[in-house]
């Protein structure tokens, strides 16, 4: 049973400062890791993509992967109130990146307080 | 912007009755996919195609139905609505093995 785990939240974030978003994985095999930006009500957009072990940067965000620890985090640096959404973080086995077998956690809460 | 319809948006039915979510994207991706979120849980994959005519089960089980007779066309189909069937269904598309494009989902309650 492939799962994906994350803190629920809600996670509290004063605006400017960086929120740290969590994400662990069971399955060994999984290569290629996804978060995903879900506002209420609304669909999930991909915000950041990584395949290797380290860091990806992209804008203010900041994927983080220990394929060792079977961990994923995001960072989101100088944080807005328009980045007050639910995070999903989601893996897949294929290292293509293919979206078959997709597996999503349950999402973190992230509240940016003004 | 992403070019992939849900229709329709919101549906309210009776249990019983058969129903038919439609899925549309002008993308030309070959692979789509149909997602079951109830609120506050995660996303759980329910069915997928690589292409026209290829349909596959995801990891839910599902009594819904899916068919892929065009490429830009992926329809949910429940023969028979129960209450247990009420949820948000979310339908994407890729290309790239990257990214996957949502669309806006249909919000299904069933009385």
């Amino acid at each position: 049973q492939k799962e994906v785990e994350q803190n629920s939240g809600p996670l509290s974030v004063p605006e400017g400062a960086i929120a740290s978003l969590n994400c662990t994985y069971s399955d060994r095999g999984s290569q290629s890791f996804f978060w995903y930006r879900q506002y209420s009500g609304k669909s999930p957009e991909l915000i950041m993509f990584i395949y290797s072990n380290g860091d990806k940067e992209d804008g203010r965000f900041t994927a983080q992967l220990n394929k060792a620890s079977q961990y994923v985090s995001l960072l989101i640096r100088d944080s807005q109130p328009s980045d007050s959404a639910t995070y999903l973080c989601a893996v897949n086995p294929y290292s293509g990146g293919g979206a078959d077998g997709l597996t999503f956690g349950k999402g973190t809460h992230l509240i940016i307080q003004p | 912007e992403a070019d992939i319809y849900q229709t329709p948006r919101y549906l309210v039915i009776g249990t019983g009755k058969k129903i038919t979510l439609e899925c549309s994207q002008t993308m030309g991706h070959d692979k789509m996919y149909w997602y079951q979120q109830d609120p506050g849980m995660e996303l759980h994959l329910i069915h997928y195609s690589y292409g026209v005519n290829s349909t596959e089960k995801g990891d839910l089980s599902s009594e819904s139905t899916v068919s892929r007779i065009r490429t830009e066309h992926f329809p949910l189909t429940l023969e028979s609505a129960r209450p247990s069937h009420t949820s948000q269904y979310l339908c994407a598309s890729s290309e790239s093995n990257i990214e996957q494009y949502f669309g806006p989902g249909t919000r299904l309650t069933v009385t």
